[in-house]
């Protein structure tokens, strides 16, 4: 069964940090691209970012810069560091795995059920 | 960047009644569309890929069509836990990955 179970969300003042976690299981982690999705309360689905099997990583254009995605394969986890944290950056965070897609057909069938980051003087 | 564009925002239907609901991108994605259902407070859950292949496990009421710009989610004979927000995504230009804004399918 696939598994992902994130962490690390909180409250964080503007200008904050926080690293999140996703820990995934039941799937070939190693070989899997792993995105993050974001959620802003009340909001739609806004992709964050994705990294490779490999390592090489892509990120949207409102959090480039500013939030880092990063994967340890022997812990089959998977992270992503926000940085310079704004109001709008309030939202649950989904970790996303493409298991059964390709890097040609790269469709989001797993998700985690998501961490609250809320940014809050 | 893709825009995709969902319509209508919000779709009353009764349930065993059919609902068709609509996607549009902002230039061709050929068929690398996917269609995600989020019933609230749980995580989206991924119905159809490639635009019109079932996500496993998926009823057999859900079906997708389309290609190039214009797609189409129908739902048929509306079950009670069909109400809930559908979302489709392109997959074939990124980054980024675009979402439309949604549609919501609520009962009548």
């Amino acid at each position: 069964e696939v598994r992902l179970v994130e962490s690390g969300g909180g409250l964080v003042k503007p200008g904050g940090s926080l690293r999140l976690s996703c820990a995934a299981s039941g799937f070939a982690f190693t070989r899997a691209w792993m995105n993050w999705v974001r959620q802003a309360p009340g909001k739609g689905l806004e992709w964050v970012g994705r990294i490779k099997s490999g390592g090489a990583t892509d990120y949207a254009a409102p959090v480039k810069g500013r939030f880092t995605i990063s994967r340890d394969d022997s812990k089959t986890t998977l992270y992503l560091q926000v940085s310079s944290l704004k109001i709008e950056d309030t939202a649950v965070y989904y970790c996303v795995a493409v298991v059964n897609g390709s890097p040609a057909d790269p469709y989001f069938d797993y998700w985690g059920q998501g961490t609250l980051v809320t940014v809050s003087s | 960047e893709v825009v995709m564009t969902q319509y209508p925002a919000t779709l009353s239907v009764s349930p065993g009644e059919r609902s068709t609901l609509s996607c549009r991108a902002s230039q061709s994605v050929n068929t690398n569309l996917a269609w995600y259902q989020q019933i609230p407070g749980q995580a989206p859950r991924l119905l159809i890929y490639s635009a019109s292949t079932r996500a496993p496990g998926v009823p057999a009421r859900f079906s997708g069509s389309g290609s190039g710009t214009e797609f189409t989610l129908t739902i048929n004979s509306l079950q009670s836990e069909d109400f809930a927000v559908y979302y489709c995504q392109q997959y074939n230009y990124w980054p980024p990955y675009s979402f439309g804004q949604g549609t919501k399918l609520e009962i009548k």
